[in-house]
């Protein structure tokens, strides 16, 4: 199983709506990554896990929160947001943090309104 | 910091040509050199990599070069096919967990 499974697929959610993105794989990868990506740019780091800690932070605002229950699952909890915060929002999992393969999930495509 | 630079933004080339998309970069940390391709409306996917020790890698039509010493690094796709056309996305990693991309290549083959 090389998947990386993001659900929901579109989310519409408005200013003052409270949503969560969630992420999962079972390719007992220990390093798990959100990235944001806006149309014809690259996917942009936002935050990274290690063994279930944050690691990496890259100065996200903190109405994007981060979540790592166990070592498959990752959330990102989305509060307030702004509609330029619409973008597609990739998930990854890799072996080695920073340094091996890194698979993406299809990406969770939000539009704030 | 972490910071990698990609030219050219885009790339026409014609069937069966090949496509040269090269990458520099400016941490001497970095030791991780992934290649990704994104098609439209799809999920970046790995088409290739290479690590710091090695300097160059081949997978069929796909080879990365890597010149520690200049700070570049490239990707050469060779007899290139219309099913090559998508963005391709460099990318840095190193120990300190980051993996960062560079701005992206629109390659577009014409048959």
């Amino acid at each position: 199983d090389t998947e990386v499974t993001q659900t929901p697929k579109h989310l519409v959610m408005g200013m003052t709506n409270k949503k969560s993105l969630k992420c999962e794989q079972h390719m007992g990868h220990r390093a798990m990554y959100w990235y944001k990506q806006k149309a014809k740019k690259p996917p942009e780091l936002m935050f990274v896990y290690s063994y279930e800690k944050l690691s990496i932070n890259e100065s996200v605002p903190s109405r994007f929160s981060p979540e790592c229950p166990n070592s498959s699952l990752l959330n990102l909890h989305l509060h307030a947001l702004q509609p330029e915060d619409s973008a597609l929002y990739l998930c990854a999992s890799s072996q080695d943090h920073g340094t091996g393969e890194a698979f993406f999930g299809q990406g969770t495509r939000l539009t704030v309104v | 910091g972490e910071n990698v630079e990609q030219h050219p933004s885009t790339l026409s080339v014609q069937e069966g040509d090949s496509a040269v998309i090269k990458c520099t970069y400016s941490d001497s940390a970095s030791n991780y050199f992934p290649w990704y391709k994104q098609e439209l409306g799809k999920r970046p996917q790995l088409i290739i990599d290479i690590r710091s020790n090695v300097g160059e890698k081949k997978d069929q039509r796909i080879a990365v070069t890597l010149n520690k010493t200049a700070k570049h690094f490239s990707l050469h796709i060779t007899e290139t096919q219309p099913e090559d056309s998508a963005v391709y996305f460099c990318a840095l990693g190193n120990q300190g967990g980051k993996l960062i991309f560079g701005q992206g290549t629109e390659l577009s083959v014409k048959p």
